[in-house]
C-alpha cells in the first residue's frame, strides 16, 4: 500500500522560501506523476503543480514564477519550495500521486485522478 | 472562489440520499473526467469516484458519480454517520490550471 508523507517547517517567515518534503513508502515513485495541492484556510482545494518521474514538471500559472517541484527516485521523495511567501500561502499542503489505472478494465487511460494522498501537513506564514 | 462551484453543505438523515452538484464550464467538466474526494478531519484525502463515475476498490456502492455536460453529482445513497466529511469534485482543465477543484461541500448526518 502506497504510502505519502509530508514533512516540513510549519512556520516561514514572510518573505522567505517555503519548502517541504513528501516521502513515499510501500510503493514506486517512477511512472506516475505527483502532485502538490495546498487548501488555505476556509477555502477549496488549489493544485500547485505536478512533476513526473522523470523530472518533467508544471505549474499552476497563478504560482508559477514562485515555485519549483523537484523529484529525487533514489531517495523517494518529491519537493516542493515556494518562494518569497507571504500570509495568503497560509495552508495544509498535500502531496497526492496521479492515475490513470481503471480498476474495471486493469488498463491506463489517460484520464488522470489522484488515487492515494498524504495526511497533509501545515504551514502558517508569520513573523 | 474556486473555479468548480459546489454547495457549501448538505445534511439529511442516517439511511437517506444526499446529492452534491459540482458546476463548471466547457473547458474542465464539459471535455474532461470528473473525480470525487473524501476528506474527513485530521486524514488524508480519499478517493470515491473517477471517470465521472467509477469507484476504485473497496468504496461501496452506496456511492455513485454522474455527470451531464458541465456538471457532475456525488450521490450518497443509505447515509451512515461515517460519511460526515467534506467531499471535493476534481477535473482537468483545458485553459486554466491543469487542475482545478471544487470548493469543497460539508455533509453532516443528522
Amino acid at each position: 500500500q502506497v504510502q505519502l508523507q509530508e514533512s516540513g517547517p510549519g512556520l516561514v517567515t514572510p518573505s522567505e522560501t517555503l519548502s517541504l518534503t513528501c516521502t513515499v513508502s510501500g510503493g514506486s515513485i517512477s511512472s506516475h506523476y505527483w502532485s502538490w495541492i495546498r487548501q488555505s484556510p476556509g477555502k477549496g482545494l488549489e493544485w500547485i503543480g505536478y512533476t513526473y518521474y522523470s523530472g518533467s514538471t508544471k505549474y499552476n500559472p497563478s504560482l508559477k514564477s514562485r515555485v519549483t517541484i523537484s523529484i529525487d527516485t533514489f531517495e523517494k521523495q518529491l519537493s516542493l519550495r515556494l518562494r518569497s511567501v507571504t500570509a495568503a500561502d497560509t495552508a495544509v499542503y498535500y502531496c497526492a500521486r496521479e492515475s490513470d489505472y481503471d480498476f474495471l478494465t486493469g488498463r491506463s487511460t489517460g484520464n488522470y485522478y489522484m488515487d492515494v494522498w498524504g495526511k497533509g501537513t501545515t504551514v502558517t506564514v508569520s513573523s | 472562489q474556486s473555479v468548480l462551484t459546489q454547495p457549501p453543505s448538505v445534511s439529511a438523515a442516517p439511511g437517506q440520499k444526499v446529492t452534491i452538484s459540482c458546476s463548471g464550464s466547457g473547458s474542465n467538466i464539459g471535455n474532461k473526467y470528473v473525480s470525487w474526494y473524501q476528506k474527513v478531519p485530521g486524514t488524508a484525502p480519499k478517493l470515491l469516484i473517477y471517470d465521472n463515475n467509477k469507484r476504485p476498490s473497496g468504496i461501496p456502492d452506496r456511492f455513485s458519480g454522474s455527470k451531464s455536460g458541465t456538471s457532475a453529482t456525488l450521490a450518497i445513497t443509505g447515509l451512515q454517520t461515517e460519511d460526515e466529511a467534506d467531499y471535493y469534485c476534481g477535473a482537468w482543465d483545458t485553459s486554466l490550471s491543469p487542475w482545478v477543484f471544487g470548493g469543497g461541500t460539508k455533509v453532516t448526518v443528522l
